[in-house]
């Protein structure tokens, strides 16, 4: 049972563009919902993460919007780059007392931002 | 301060062999994570290992594979009587704690890619 649904599967936006990927989580007890940016040939590196206690997390141009009541939550990259072209997957953890480096992964995205 | 190695980065192997994927995690973190990525899927948990112990084997294939993770040393993923279906890329992550912390983040390294011809 897929418990992290994503979407879209792609995106393509322009050079200073906003990229909106989102996702919904089906198991409550999750308590920590980080975002992965992996590009090609290389593992997936923590880009930003929220708790379910606050509403929203701005690090620089990255935002992480977070609905508890729909049980969802997105990611905003504002000013897209070029260099921010890559896959990005959103995940779930810490259900039921596990650890939170065992993540629930959503399908992925990946952005393509034109120059 | 070096990351997560894994080694080796690429690994072919025939039908029915064996493959070993090698992961040494982080300096002082003793959680150990393992995860499989499917051609353009997402990532899947398999195990979950603590120095010396399985904590989480809750993704784990019940056939064929093993993992483990010594006090000294990497840790080993271990697939016996490689399949075709086998082929796909195994990373693996660590953590410094497993509760609910500053330092809660998984590192992820590079992966290993397995081929299975």
């Amino acid at each position: 049972q897929q418990q992290v649904k994503q979407s879209p599967q792609s995106l393509i936006v322009q050079k200073g563009g906003i990229s909106i990927i989102n996702c919904a989580y089906e198991n409550t007890a999750f308590d920590y919902f980080p975002w992965y940016q992996q590009f090609p040939g290389k593992g997936p590196a923590l880009l930003i993460a929220i708790r379910p206690d606050v509403s929203e997390k701005k690090e620089g141009r990255f935002t992480i919007s977070f609905n508890k009541s729909a049980k969802q939550f997105s990611l905003h990259i504002m000013d897209s780059q070029p260099g921010d072209s890559a896959t990005y997957f959103c995940a779930g953890s810490g259900a039921g007392g596990t650890s939170y480096g065992k993540l629930t992964f959503g399908q992925g995205t990946i952005l393509t931002v034109h120059p | 301060n070096a990351g997560v190695m894994q080694n080796p980065r690429h690994l072919v192997r025939r039908r029915g062999q064996e493959a070993r994927l090698r992961c040494s995690p982080v300096k002082g973190h003793s959680h150990v994570y393992w995860y499989r990525q499917l051609p353009e899927e997402g990532l899947k948990f398999m195990v979950y290992l603590q120095k010396e112990n399985i904590i989480d084997e809750s993704g784990m294939p019940k056939e064929r594979f093993s993992a483990e993770f010594p006090k000294e040393g990497p840790s080993i993923l271990r697939i016996q009587q490689v399949v075709r279906g086998d082929s796909a890329a195994y990373f693996c992550a660590s953590s410094l704690t497993r509760d609910r912390a500053m330092n809660t983040e998984a590192f992820f390294g590079q992966g290993t890619r397995l081929t299975v011809v």
